[in-house]
């Protein structure tokens, strides 16, 4: 495709539920981040991948949180047992190095009730 | 680590008026300053970046000056549009998206 996609764009999950939201990055890029953006906040960063290895998890917030991209495209972030907290919007950007210019997906809002 | 702030949280002006987003950073080792503009619904789109080298870049309507040795940079938008209208995202970091950290955003409503 043309930009990042990602999906879904809205998930409603149960508290406790475990959800995962995927994201296609733009072909041939090699950097991959996951941010998450609270309402009427900026994104902060959650984590990163080179290709299929992931560099950064720094910023992932608990070990419920976990990321994959196992062949350095497509990734996969899931949250387990989701809390009211992590009731935000999850977006996925990609580029094609790292440094070079972050392209964004939509984003996927999570709503946990 | 890096701490962005972003000043004013919503601004409202006349279309035709001018427009200043004001941000600063707390580690002096950054040195890649982009911004972003985030349409309702969408993800935040790059509209322009500075690198440290350089103290002012414009991009037809839009401006960035950067101040290093104040640790604050600043985006100018002239001759707003009703389309300008959205929320715009100042970050910062050393070269790397890893690193990147953004502002709180700022809501720009544009008055036709």
């Amino acid at each position: 495709g043309a930009g990042v996609s990602q999906s879904p764009r809205y998930k409603v999950a149960k508290r406790g539920q475990d959800v995962a939201l995927r994201c296609d990055p733009i072909s041939g890029h090699v950097s991959l981040f996951w941010y998450q953006q609270a309402l009427g906040q900026g994104p902060e960063f959650l984590t990163y991948f080179q290709n299929e290895a992931q560099l950064d998890k720094s910023g992932l917030p608990s070990d419920r949180f976990f990321a994959e991209r196992p062949e350095g495209s497509v990734s996969t972030l899931k949250i387990q047992r989701t809390q009211q907290e992590d009731s935000a919007v999850y977006l996925c950007a990609s580029s094609l190095v790292n440094g070079g210019e972050a392209f964004f997906g939509q984003g996927t809002r999570l709503t946990v009730v | 680590g890096e701490n962005v702030e972003q000043h004013p949280s919503t601004l409202s002006v006349q279309e035709g008026d001018s427009a200043v987003i004001k941000c600063t950073y707390s580690d002096s080792a950054s040195n890649y300053f982009p911004w972003y503009k985030q349409e309702l619904g969408k993800g935040p789109q790059l509209i322009i970046d500075i690198r440290s080298n350089v103290g002012e870049k414009k991009d037809q309507r839009i401006a960035v000056t950067l101040n290093k040795t104040a640790k604050h940079f600043s985006l100018h938008i002239t001759e707003t549009q009703p389309e300008d209208s959205a929320v715009y995202f100042c970050a910062a970091s050393m070269n790397n998206n890893n690193d990147m950290r953004f502002g709180a955003g700022t809501r720009l409503t544009v008055k036709p």
